[in-house]
């Protein structure tokens, strides 16, 4: 257990719908990144989150949010989706600001199948 | 932003022999690299990182080197075993960490 909970671990819906992933950090964790990895494929960065800001931005498409709450958690928002949308998307935290060098520890991640 | 190239894709050898994996990186002000490993269906693990003061680490059958000026770093298995297959990602980070595609390591016995 890596201390990164992601959940659902799977997950399957239709084109068009709406869906949320959560992720909570390790304890003590302050940045949560997101990253999608569709079949066979590197990580793609989607975004960043420091102690509730927005603090970096991927190749996010404008139909995905994400948001970071007080408790740290995370949740990504994929929505009008697409069968392309569907993919292993993985949270991973670090403890501090993005100039402290700190290996990500990811979540075992959410796979996503869009029908 | 940071653009990280990978090389090879894939990567077949033969156990007991040597693995070598090679990144280029774009952004002169990155100054930490990372190096995971994930195994099918399984979340990225760390293996080994190199700080951007530093120019060689070894961890047992892993090293790392880092030529700052080239802007390249590699990753060096040795003696090679079959769970050593898997896909291996090389990173970079100065203010979020940008990922190489992944190289598919395949060790046949």
């Amino acid at each position: 257990d890596s201390g990164v909970t992601q959940t659902p671990k799977h997950l399957i819906t239709a084109t068009g719908q709406r869906v949320t992933l959560r992720c909570s950090p390790r304890s003590g964790d302050l940045s949560v990144y997101w990253y999608q990895q569709s079949l066979d494929q590197g990580l793609q960065f989607l975004i960043q989150y420091y102690n509730g800001e927005e603090r970096a931005k991927g190749n996010i498409l404008e139909r995905f949010s994400a948001q970071q709450f007080p408790d740290l958690h995370s949740e990504l928002n994929l929505s009008s989706l697409e069968l392309g949308d569907s993919a292993l998307y993985f949270c991973a935290s670090t403890t501090g600001e993005s100039f402290l060098d700190y290996g990500y520890t990811f979540g075992s991640g959410t796979r996503l199948t869009v029908v | 932003g940071e653009n990280v190239e990978q090389h090879p894709s894939t990567l077949s050898v033969q156990e007991g022999d040597s693995a070598v994996i090679k990144c280029t990186y774009s952004d002169s002000a990155s100054n930490y690299f990372p190096w995971y490993k994930q195994e099918l269906g399984k979340r990225p693990q760390l293996i080994i990182d190199i700080r951007s003061n530093v120019g060689e680490k070894k961890d047992q059958r892993i090293a790392v080197t880092l030529n700052k000026t080239a802007k390249h770093f590699s990753l060096h298995i040795t003696e090679t075993q079959p769970e050593d297959s898997a896909v291996y990602f090389c990173a970079a980070r100065r203010n979020d960490m940008r990922f190489g595609a992944g190289t598919r390591l395949t060790v046949k016995p």
